[in-house]
């Protein structure tokens, strides 16, 4: 089993939409959570971080469900330019960061 | 302005040939990282640098070796021992380990591939 799964996608969703990602992680241990994001043939870029209780940034809200083992991503009033890869990130006991395999998002005009 | 180079951008190469990624940093970070990216796949860490003359090994360091000589430079060479060498390398950097807040400051990517 990978350490961090992400649903590759693609997303495809219209401009307006709601739209959520979902992932899961492996090590129970894990101590947190990030969000990047990466535009295509582009670097990630720290979108944001993840708290236990719950956070959000203007449109996008992230959670953490630790008996689950998943963490989300919501996006609101989905724009254009919020077409990308958003990558999730684990960092564990040993303190380095593990990345998923990225869900890929497309929003159509 | 302070941040990652990287350079080449991009990089063709022959079987059996070594190549050196150099990586430059201007943040003042302690720590630098390299990672491997191919399609479809998360990054995948191949080496990591937390303080100057020294690095460990990530998850995938067969075929590659590194250098921290200095605090602000941390160049990959890519050996003829890499078996799979084609892929999208990045070099990356944070404050201190991977920081409090997890973030870590990304350089443009360098495109390697071998012929």
């Amino acid at each position: 089993r990978k350490e961090v799964e992400q649903d590759p996608g693609p997303f495809n969703v219209p401009e307006g939409a709601t739209v959520a990602f979902n992932c899961t992680y492996s090590n129970s241990a894990s101590q947190s959570f990030f969000w990047y994001r990466q535009d295509c043939r582009k670097e990630p870029k720290l979108l944001m971080s993840v708290y236990s209780s719950g956070n959000e940034d203007g449109r996008f809200t992230a959670q953490l469900n630790r008996a689950s083992q998943y963490i989300s991503l919501l996006i609101r009033d989905s724009k254009l330019s919020d077409s990308a890869t958003y990558l999730c990130v684990v960092r564990g006991s040993a303190r380095q960061l593990t990345f998923g395999s990225g869900t890929q998002l497309t929003v159509l005009p | 302005d302070g941040g990652i180079t990287q350079s080449p951008k991009y990089l063709f190469r022959k079987e059996g040939q070594n190549v050196t990624l150099s990586c430059e940093q201007n943040l003042n970070h302690d720590a630098m990282y390299w990672y491997r990216q191919d399609p479809g796949q998360g990054l995948r860490l191949i080496y990591y640098s937390q303080i100057v003359n020294d690095f460990q090994k990530g998850d995938i360091a067969e075929g590659y070796s590194v250098s921290r000589e200095k605090k602000e430079s941390f160049p990959l060479t890519v050996t003829s021992a890499q078996k799979n060498p084609t892929a999208f390398y990045l070099c990356a950097s944070s404050i201190v380990g991977t920081g409090r807040t997890g973030e870590l400051f990304f350089g443009e990517g360098s495109r390697l591939t071998v012929l």
